[in-house]
């Protein structure tokens, strides 16, 4: 089956602790991206990638990175200078362009992150 | 800027009644919009989008939305609701190509037996 996947589920952080976060995809699409979701505000992008080896920041990049390697990855990782880390991480991507407008983005499943 | 409002935090509705979310927007250019369902600690769902043509768009499991350009609303319908909707719904918005989607606040649904 076609998918997106990200691990882990859960994430226990300690502060001052850079983490990783993995999104892997098979449904060759080209774009990627990386939400982060809060109570009460829906979901805010970080960075995403529309080929591989480019990628550019959301609206709220700071204290996050990431890369394109491969066209399949799209690591996130949280860094110690992201003040409040403490969310839910959605990976998503994209088939393109179709003949009359962009299609829907497909969504992993998440990964919720702790600040302990 | 462009924006995406929806305007109830939460929907409460008896089962085997006719259900409305609603959202609203604010774009420049011509609109692309969606509606996602999230259940409890999982990914978005895809429910349905309008990028052109037919006001009335029909989606997933039994949802439809309207396009309303001149109250530039996209409001999510069913019209007999289940148990098993309940959920949290996103409207978005994209500008096209591989621009962000823009999430509304979101609006959970609670359909009671």
């Amino acid at each position: 089956d076609g998918g997106i996947t990200q691990s882990p589920k859960y994430l226990f952080r300690k502060e001052g602790q850079n983490v990783t976060l993995s999104c892997e995809q098979n449904l060759n699409h080209d774009a990627m991206y990386w939400y982060r979701q809060d109570p009460g505000q829906g979901l805010r992008l970080i960075y995403y990638s529309q080929i591989v080896n480019d990628f550019q920041k959301g609206d709220i990049a700071e204290g996050y990175s990431v890369s394109r390697e491969k066209k399949e990855s799209f690591p996130l990782t949280v860094t110690s200078a992201q003040k409040n880390p403490t969310a839910f991480y959605l990976c998503a991507s994209i088939r393109g362009m179709g003949t009359t407008g962009p299609h829907e983005q497909f969504f992993g499943p998440g990964t919720r992150l702790t600040v302990l | 800027a462009q924006s995406v409002a929806q305007p109830e935090d939460q929907v409460n509705v008896a089962e085997g009644n006719p259900l409305t979310v609603k959202c609203t927007y604010s774009v420049s250019g011509n609109p692309y919009l969606f509606w996602y369902v999230q259940y409890p600690n999982r990914g978005l769902q895809f429910l349905l989008k309008y990028i052109t043509g037919d006001n009335l768009v029909k989606g997933s499991y039994g949802f439809e939305a309207e396009f309303n350009k001149s109250q530039t609303s996209f409001h999510l319908k069913k019209p007999s609701a289940l148990v098993s909707d309940s959920a949290l719904y996103f409207c978005a918005v994209s500008l096209g190509g591989y621009n962000k989607l823009i999430f509304g606040a979101g609006t959970r649904l609670a359909v009671h037996p």
